[in-house]
């Protein structure tokens, strides 16, 4: 596509609920980033896969977070057991290939754990 | 471990004043340093880059900044604030051998009066 898709924009889910966000990918990129931007904060790195593997998840926050990329273009992050601190934009990004040179972010989604 | 600083969370400038958004980075290696703006509801959008080529970078919407290595910083100028620059800017690192890793700051609202 012309740039990168997250879907749902918004997503309102009770706290110990399983949430999955999407992440398409411009075409053609072989580098997915997801990050988490909380209110009042720059986002923050969680995970990049090259290709189909998770190549650094290190800033994961704990074992409820887990994201996959099986066919190398959509990626899927998905939070089990949300707690209301889960609450943030999730952003995505993605590059052409691993480099130093800047990405493309998608729009975000918004999740609220009430 | 890199970071950035950003000196001020909001700036406020007249339409057709100078903007000046500050940024110090701290990196153990030469960094790679990034300004992105971000408007409401809207992904990050890359303004400018830097990566080790000429110091003063040129960006987009008439945006850009310096890297000096002596004062380990990247401010961000415009000479002529515009009403659509009013927006939220983030300053961000990384490093070689990081697979495009970024880090950010906290960010800068831009507000700008008539």
């Amino acid at each position: 596509g012309a740039g990168v898709s997250q879907t749902p924009s918004n997503k309102v889910t009770e706290k110990g609920k399983y949430v999955e966000l999407r992440c398409d990918p411009i075409s053609g990129h072989t580098a997915l980033y997801w990050y988490r931007q909380s209110l009042g904060q720059g986002p923050e790195f969680l995970i990049y896969f090259q290709g189909t593997g998770a190549a650094d998840d290190s800033g994961l926050p704990n074992d409820r977070f887990f994201a996959v990329r099986p066919e190398g273009s959509v990626s899927t992050l998905k939070i089990q057991r949300t707690e209301r601190g889960d609450s943030a934009v999730y952003l995505c990004a993605s590059s052409p290939h691993i480099d130093n040179y800047g990405y493309t972010f998608g729009s975000g989604t918004r999740l609220t754990v009430v | 471990a890199q970071s950035v600083t950003q000196l001020g969370s909001h700036v406020s400038v007249s339409e057709g004043a100078l903007v000046l958004l500050r940024c110090n980075y701290s990196s153990s290696v030469p960094p790679y340093l990034f300004w992105y703006v971000q408007y409401p509801n809207q992904g990050l959008q890359l303004l400018l880059k830097y990566t080790s080529a000429a110091t003063l970078v040129k960006g987009i919407n008439g945006f850009e900044a310096e890297f000096k290595k002596s004062e380990t910083s990247f401010h961000l100028t415009k000479p002529s604030a515009h009403m659509s620059d009013a927006a939220e800017y983030f300053c961000a690192v990384s490093i070689t051998g990081t697979a495009s890793k970024l880090t950010f700051g906290t960010g800068t609202r831009l507000q700008v009066t008539l």
